[in-house]
């Protein structure tokens, strides 16, 4: 069974940072390209990040380029998100997907807020 | 960024309606789109991919067509199980764009 665990997530201040993290099981993990995808409160689905199979290729959203860092290790499964000077406009439930035509394999998301 | 479009953005139906969304890019992008549902308080799940290519497990109602910049998801004859939020997503670029949801509601 193709599981994706994400944890990490949780209250933050503006300004403030978190590393959230992604476990995968059941499928070739260090075969698939894996994303991050968010879920502002009552809204659509907004694409974060990208990290092709073997690190070769990292690619952000205009929203959070400088701020977030996309990386995996894939002898332990993992996938990671570290972000930093965090604002409101972040608060969001953060979805990993591990895609190949498409995003195939999803986590059950992990809520992020930022506020005072 | 290529933007997508999907129409309508709600509709109401029955059980047993043929139900069709659809979707435009901003430019094209060949059969790089995919379809996803999406219920309440759970993630995403894939349907459609390659524009029309159903993905594993999926119920043969779903279908995809279109290239370039056109595109419709059909639901032949919909289910109680299928009222959710449906969306496209172009994956023709690195920069993934989604659609901004059609919410397929209960008559």
């Amino acid at each position: 069974e193709v599981q994706l665990v994400e944890s990490g997530g949780g209250l933050v201040k503006p300004g403030g940072s978190l590393r959230l993290s992604c476990i995968a099981s059941g499928f070739s993990f260090s075969s698939y390209t894996m994303n991050w995808v968010r879920q502002a409160p009552g809204k659509g689905l907004e694409w974060v990040s990208s990290i092709s199979s073997s690190n070769s290729y990292i690619y952000y959203a205009d929203s959070v380029k400088g701020r977030f860092t996309i990386s995996r290790d894939n002898a332990k499964n993992s996938l990671y998100l570290q972000m930093i000077s965090l604002r409101a406009e972040d608060t969001a439930v953060y979805y990993c997907a591990g895609s190949d035509a498409a995003a195939g394999y999803w986590g059950q998301g992990t809520l992020v807020t930022v506020s005072s | 960024d290529i933007q997508m479009t999907q129409s309508p953005s709600s509709v109401s139906a029955s059980v047993g309606d043929r139900v069709t969304i659809t979707c435009r890019a901003s430019r094209g992008i060949s059969t790089w789109l995919a379809w996803y549902q999406q219920k309440p308080g759970r993630a995403p799940k894939l349907l459609i991919y390659a524009a029309s290519s159903l993905q594993s497990g999926v119920p043969s109602r779903f279908s995809g067509t279109g290239s370039g910049t056109d595109f419709t998801l059909t639901i032949s004859s919909l289910q109680p199980e299928d009222f959710a939020t449906y969306y496209c997503q172009q994956a023709n670029s690195f920069a993934w764009t989604f659609g901004q949801g059609t919410k397929v509601e209960i008559k």
